[in-house]
């Protein structure tokens, strides 16, 4: 099975930082890459999907890149509401699989 | 507006069985696959099980593999995760989430909690 290595695990921040998170795959997996938002007692939020697209409602300042095993979340200008987790997830063959979580905090 | 929403946790012992239901709403059910995640207390996600749009095709996890069986009524817009022989490992929130074919989850529900304890 691949297995994402999601990195850091934490990281402290401060309002209007610029934040870069990575997900390396232990095999190629072309672009079937998404990334997530979860909140404290609240759902997974979509952000980016197929590696590099922006979810319908994201904020701009979130970007995604990569392809193949290294693929990574940006945020261009840390806000207020973008303290959370984040996760990277792998798609394929109707099989998923999660990187181990990046929490954000405030510095 | 689409929604998804799980029920049929609670707090069960160890070695006996729970079932978990998803009901969706909003959507073309038969359009998607859906996919059951769940989040240990203060763990990240783990992928569960996952079944394709017509039913006809299933996907475990290893870590369950032999005791879960999901499982979905396209009739009655449902898709039902069968837990059997559960663990105090498997104490979690367990999230339903729907994907358009061989993709990401781009709806989840609110989860439901299963505890495992004697």
């Amino acid at each position: 099975d691949i297995q994402m290595t999601q990195s850091p695990s934490t990281l402290s921040a401060s309002i209007g930082d610029r934040l870069t998170i990575t997900c390396r795959a232990s095999e190629s997996s072309s672009t079937w890459v998404a990334w997530y938002q979860q909140k404290p007692g609240r759902t997974p939020k979509l952000l980016i999907y197929r590696a590099s697209n922006l979810a319908s409602g994201v904020p701009s300042r979130f970007s995604g890149r990569g392809s193949g095993t290294e693929f990574t979340l940006t945020i261009s200008s840390l806000q207020p509401d973008d303290f959370a987790t984040y996760y990277c997830q792998l798609y394929n063959n109707y099989r998923w699989t999660f990187g181990q979580g990046t929490k954000v905090e405030i510095k | 507006q689409v929604q998804l929403v799980e029920s049929g946790g609670g707090v069960v012992q160890p070695g006996r069985s729970l079932r978990l239901s998803c009901a969706a709403s909003g959507f073309t059910f038969t359009n998607y696959a859906m996919h059951w995640v769940r989040q240990a207390p203060g763990q990240g996600l783990e992928w569960v099980a996952s079944i394709s749009y017509d039913g006809t095709n299933q996907y475990y996890s290893d870590s369950v593999k032999g005791r879960v069986t999901i499982s979905r009524d396209n009739s009655k817009n449902t898709v039902a995760l069968q837990m059997n022989s559960l663990r105090a490992e498997d104490t979690a929130v367990f999230y339903c989430a729907r994907a358009w074919g061989d993709s990401y989850g781009d709806y989840w529900g609110q989860g439901t909690l299963v505890t495992v304890s004697s």
